[in-house]
Formats: C-alpha cells, sequence, structure tokens
C-alpha cells in the first residue's frame, strides 16, 4: 500500500529556532493536512491545504506556522521560532479527495519534535 | 464545536476475547463522518473502521465493527477475537461533511492479555 512519508522521524531544536518537518504525500494524492499530538493528549488538527492554498487552519496554526508545497512532491509545516510547547508528534496526512467525503485518510509515522 | 469524548482511558481484554470500546459526541451537524484510529507504540495512525453518519448499517471490518446509535450520538467499537497485536491507543475521531477537519477523542489503551 503507499504510504505517506515524514522526515526526520526525531528533531531536536532549541528555543526560538525555526524547524521545517518535511512529509512526501502519496503521489495521486491532492489534500494535504498537518496534525500534532503533544505526549500523552489528543490528536489536534493544525491545517489543511489544497491548491496550494490554507483550505483550514485551527487556532493553534498561528503566525508562527506556515506551509508550503515548494515543488511536486514535498508538503512541509515550518515553524519559525520554536517554543517548549511546541514539543509534539506531528503528523502529516494526505486524502485522494475531499475529506468533506468519506475518504481515507492516510498518515504519516510521523516526526517527534522536541524543543529544549 | 463538535466534541469527541472517550470515557475509558484504558481497557483490558483477554486474547481471543470481545472487547467494547465507548465513544460519544457532541454535534448540531447532520452529515458527518466517524472514524476509528489504531495507534500502536509506533505512533503511526492507522485507519480501522470508517462509518458515514447517514448510513444506518452499521460498518464491519473483518473482526472489528462499530455500534453506530445516531440519535444517542454514540459510536462503540467492537473488537472480536482480540488478538496480541491489537494492543494500541485508540482513537475515535468526528469529521463534519462541510469540513477537512477531524477531532479526535482522548483515546483509550487497549492491553491484550495472553
Amino acid at each position: 500500500e503507499p504510504e505517506v512519508t515524514q522526515t526526520p522521524s526525531h528533531q531536536v531544536t532549541q528555543m526560538g529556532q525555526e524547524v521545517i518537518l518535511r512529509c512526501v504525500p502519496i503521489s495521486n494524492h491532492l489534500y494535504f493536512y498537518w496534525y500534532r499530538q503533544i505526549l500523552g493528549q489528543k490528536v489536534e488538527f493544525l491545517v489543511s491545504f489544497y491548491n496550494n492554498e490554507i483550505s483550514e487552519k485551527s487556532e493553534i496554526f498561528d503566525d508562527q506556522f506556515s506551509v508550503e508545497r515548494p515543488d511536486g512532491s514535498n508538503f512541509t509545516l515550518k515553524i519559525r521560532s520554536t517554543k517548549l510547547e511546541d514539543s509534539a508528534m506531528y503528523f502529516c496526512a494526505s486524502s485522494e479527495g475531499q475529506a468533506t467525503t468519506n475518504e481515507k485518510l492516510f498518515f504519516g509515522s510521523g516526526t517527534q519534535l522536541s524543543v529544549l | 464545536a463538535q466534541t469527541v469524548t472517550q470515557s475509558q482511558p484504558e481497557m483490558s481484554v483477554q486474547e481471543a476475547e470481545t472487547v467494547t470500546l465507548s465513544c460519544t459526541y457532541d454535534t448540531s451537524e447532520s452529515d458527518y463522518y466517524l472514524f476509528w484510529y489504531k495507534q500502536p507504540p509506533s505512533r503511526q495512525m492507522i485507519l480501522v473502521i470508517r462509518q458515514e453518519a447517514y448510513k444506518q448499517q452499521n460498518a464491519t471490518e473483518n473482526r472489528f465493527s462499530v455500534n453506530f446509535q445516531k440519535a444517542a450520538k454514540s459510536f462503540s467499537l467492537k473488537i472480536s477475537d482480540s488478538q496480541l497485536g491489537d494492543a494500541a491507543m485508540y482513537f475515535c475521531a468526528y469529521r463534519s461533511a462541510d469540513s477537512g477537519k477531524s477531532t479526535f477523542g482522548d483515546g483509550t489503551t487497549l492491553t491484550v492479555k495472553p
């Protein structure tokens, strides 16, 4: 089965530094998402992206966050100035069609971000 | 805003037995989708089963089935013939038909005893 690939699997950074989390969605998918999960807490929606635009974003996704699809395959999440509370597992997901249908979301295996 | 509640932080089951995980949700919408995801220790999110709210028939996927009670806003997951590999965190999730966003519950940690 095709997979969503996320790199790196672990990222350690100093508070205030910029980080870029990378994702390669499944090749024929058109809708992309970022979620995060703080250790021991629920999975939270950050942002959805379609046609090179943000479709929807949560309150968590403030000005410190941005997403980009720099080429035909990668989908990135940038955090400009990391805070301690940004430490979490970040999941990328993609779907072939709109998630407003019963479309299946495929999740990557996550990037564990640790902010020191 | 929609909320999803999983009232059982932890559950355990004997291998080969059946276990039911509870999930309730709150919404004013009539059209939506419900999902159960499995998260093993590797922390990857794996879709187990999904249900369309407009369908009365409960979804089944091999040993996994749901009991969807729309009026009660309840969506429980039944795992039959439990296997050691079923041990994981299970998340119930809600997705509106108007939004691509999924809302997750707090999760239930399932232990399978040999």
